[in-house]
């Protein structure tokens, strides 16, 4: 089982609705969670960070935890296509060497008009 | 603006050869990080640093070397280079005790 999992997609979305991005994790001890934002060449950046268990939104971003089923979630609410990008899950894993950062291989969306 | 930078963007080598890539930052961060990512890999750590006395092998450090000769300043080095090390490569920085980075533009290295 890989340490941090997504779906790799393509994820296709009209504008306008809402996308669901998913990522599931191995570490029950994890206590952080990042979705980074990677436009095609661009290096990734930070767009949503949770730490506790439930909903955090952010404009028309939400990222959701559920510790107990070891997944989290971004939900981007009036997709548009500038939205249109891979989103990559990162998880600091709880291991015998210390906190790590791990990223998943991203889920690409596409955002049509 | 507080930044991170890295030099060559582009780099097309030959087997062999020796390769440096260099990470400077202005953002003040005490943590430096060198990643390759692969397309269907995702991003691998390949050394991480929290600060100049302080170097550490990621998971993927094999065939690779690093120097932090400043706070500001990381540069890794590919002794003989690959072809399999070809890949995008990116320098990132966080703060001491904040687990998010900030990447540079990344350098694409092509071995032939």
């Amino acid at each position: 089982q890989k340490e941090v999992e997504q779906n790799s997609g393509p994820l296709s979305v009209p504008e306008g609705a809402i996308a669901s991005l998913n990522c599931t994790y191995s570490d029950r001890g994890s206590q952080s969670f990042f979705w980074y934002r990677q436009y095609s060449g661009k290096s990734p950046e930070l767009i949503m960070f949770i730490y506790s268990n439930g909903d955090k939104e952010d404009g028309r971003f939400t990222a959701q935890l559920n510790k107990a089923s070891q997944y989290v979630s971004l939900l981007i609410r009036d997709s548009q296509p500038s939205d249109s990008a891979t989103y990559l899950c990162a998880v600091v894993l709880i291991t015998g060497g210390g906190n790590k950062l791990t990223f998943g291989t991203g889920t690409q969306l596409k955002v049509e008009l | 603006d507080a930044d991170v930078t890295q030099t060559p963007r582009n780099r097309i080598t030959k087997t062999g050869k020796r390769i440096m890539l260099e990470c400077s930052q202005t953002k003040g961060h005490d943590r430096m990080y060198w990643y390759r990512q692969d397309p269907g890999l995702g991003l691998r750590l390949i050394y991480y640093s929290f600060d100049v006395k302080d170097i550490n092998k990621g998971e993927i450090s094999d065939g690779y070397s690093v120097s932090r000769q400043a706070q500001a300043k990381f540069s890794l080095s590919l002794e003989s280079a690959i072809p399999n090390q070809t890949a995008l490569y990116f320098c990132a920085t966080s703060l001491a005790g904040v687990s998010h980075l900030f990447f540079g533009p990344g350098t694409r290295l092509t071995v032939l």
